[in-house]
């Protein structure tokens, strides 16, 4: 039973247009939401959260929208780099309990 | 500088055989958990620990052991590999205040195969 569902397992996108991946979680209870960036051979790294009274965080060139009624949230790259090239997972959660996704592979073409 | 450090990095072993994968963070972390990725599957909870001999079984524990003796290190035990335990595992560890709002941070993962 997957709480969290990234339906696309990849994403490619030119550099300097905008990346748009999606989250969507079924768990009402969920309370706080990340992202997460992982680059082959490393772990993955925070990349920005946002918790459920907000319905946008922004940091740079990365945003994070959350929509509660239709539990779902997405990530904005603008604009994208080829350094942003990466596994993105979604992560959600309440208490102490984080559920993750299972990952979009961005790429992010000259 | 501030890390999670997992050893080995990769390591085969045959079914059956007593391995044990090491992490070690010097963050002063009071959480620490372990995590297997699978194609299609994602990130997995196999066991966490909120602080010294405190630990709690994750999603996925079966076949799994853990210490947490002191709190840089939380060793995860596999007594009896088996093939369907070929998977990469990832330390992590966080901050035990704040709940989700402080992240976990990653070691660069072990990769191991079970033949």
């Amino acid at each position: 039973d997957q709480q969290v569902k990234q339906n696309s397992p990849s994403l490619s996108v030119q550099e300097g247009r905008i990346s748009i991946l999606n989250c969507d979680y079924t768990n009402s209870m969920f309370d706080y939401f990340l992202w997460y960036k992982k680059y082959p051979a490393e772990g993955p790294t925070f990349l920005i959260s946002i918790s459920s009274i907000k319905d946008k965080n922004e940091d740079g060139r990365f945003t994070v929208f959350l929509n509660k009624s239709a539990k779902h949230l997405s990530l904005h790259i603008v604009p994208s780099q080829p350094g942003d090239s990466a596994v993105y997972f979604c992560a959600a959660g309440g208490g102490n309990k984080l559920t993750f996704g299972t990952g979009t592979q961005l790429k992010v073409e000259l | 500088e501030a890390q999670v450090t997992q050893n080995p990095r990769y390591l085969i072993t045959v079914t059956g055989k007593k391995l044990t994968v090491t992490c070690s963070q010097n963050m002063n972390h009071e959480y620490m958990s372990w995590y297997r990725q699978d194609p299609g599957l994602g990130l997995r909870q196999i066991y966490y620990s909120m602080n010294v001999e405190v630990t709690d079984k994750g999603d996925v524990p079966e076949g799994y052991k853990v210490s947490r003796k002191e709190k840089r290190n939380f060793p995860l035990i596999l007594e009896s590999p088996s093939p369907n335990q070929t998977s990469l595992y990832f330390c992590a560890s966080k901050w035990g205040g704040g709940g989700l709002s402080s992240p976990l941070h990653f070691g660069n993962g072990t990769r191991l195969t079970v033949t």
